[in-house]
């Protein structure tokens, strides 16, 4: 059965340093998705990204950056420079397949001081 | 992306009475999924409904207490039906669009308050 581990429940960082959140995923299938979300205060579920298990190239986009290493099965997320509207909750998700039921990771609550 | 909405956008509502919750989309989608977000958890998927055919629920989500419609491609409603306290969530609609099939947009959700 499909699995995602954020062992990380709260991190707090003084505005910008860098911060990265873990994620690590147990899947059975050799083709699957993962993903990141953020959920800030307002409560609504913003898309990230998305990595295929068959691409293991590295993103980068601004400050957000993404680190996927299937030898560990894990999908790190990096912000540089964190800034006080970085603050929110992050959720790594795995789905192995096509619009198939994602799995929820527990979530890593991100607290950016001034 | 889709744009998503869900009425009510809050409610408080007492014990033993039913509330339903609206979600629209922009576009027209196969694939939308109800999930339940409790107080400081993570999200834990209700059921899938797909257009056309029964809603499929998962473990511990059954349709006397969940009853679901999917009467077209943009539109769903979920029914939280003889509500108690532990009822009390965040509700939140997602869809797959056709174009973009794996990825899940979500709605801005429903905070429910039980009393």
């Amino acid at each position: 059965a499909q699995k995602v581990t954020q062992a990380q429940t709260e991190i707090s960082v003084v505005e910008k340093e860098d911060v990265t959140l873990d994620c690590v995923y147990e899947t059975r299938d050799t083709t699957y998705y993962l993903f990141w979300y953020k959920q800030p205060p307002s409560g609504e579920l913003v898309f990230l990204i998305r990595r295929n298990s068959f691409d293991e190239q590295n993103e980068i986009s601004g400050r957000y950056s993404w680190n996927f290493q299937k030898s560990t099965s894990s999908f790190n997320f990096t912000i540089t420079a964190s800034q006080v509207v970085d603050s929110a909750v992050y959720f790594c998700a795995l789905s192995e397949g096509y619009g198939q039921n994602f799995v929820f990771g527990p979530g890593t609550r991100l607290s950016v001081l001034p | 992306s889709a744009v998503i909405s869900q009425k009510p956008s809050r409610d408080i509502c007492q014990r033993g009475t039913s509330l339903t919750i609206q979600c629209q989309v922009d576009s027209q989608v196969t694939m939308m999924f109800w999930y339940r977000q409790q107080p400081g958890q993570s999200l834990t998927l209700i059921a899938t409904a797909n257009q056309g055919s029964e809603a499929t629920y998962e473990s511990g989500f059954v349709i006397d207490k969940f009853p679901i419609s999917r009467p077209n491609l943009t539109f769903s409603t979920l029914t939280v039906s003889n509500m108690s306290p532990e009822d009390s969530s965040i509700y939140l609609c997602s869809v797959v669009p056709g174009d973009r099939g794996y990825e899940q947009y979500f709605g801005p959700g429903t905070r429910l308050t039980v009393t």
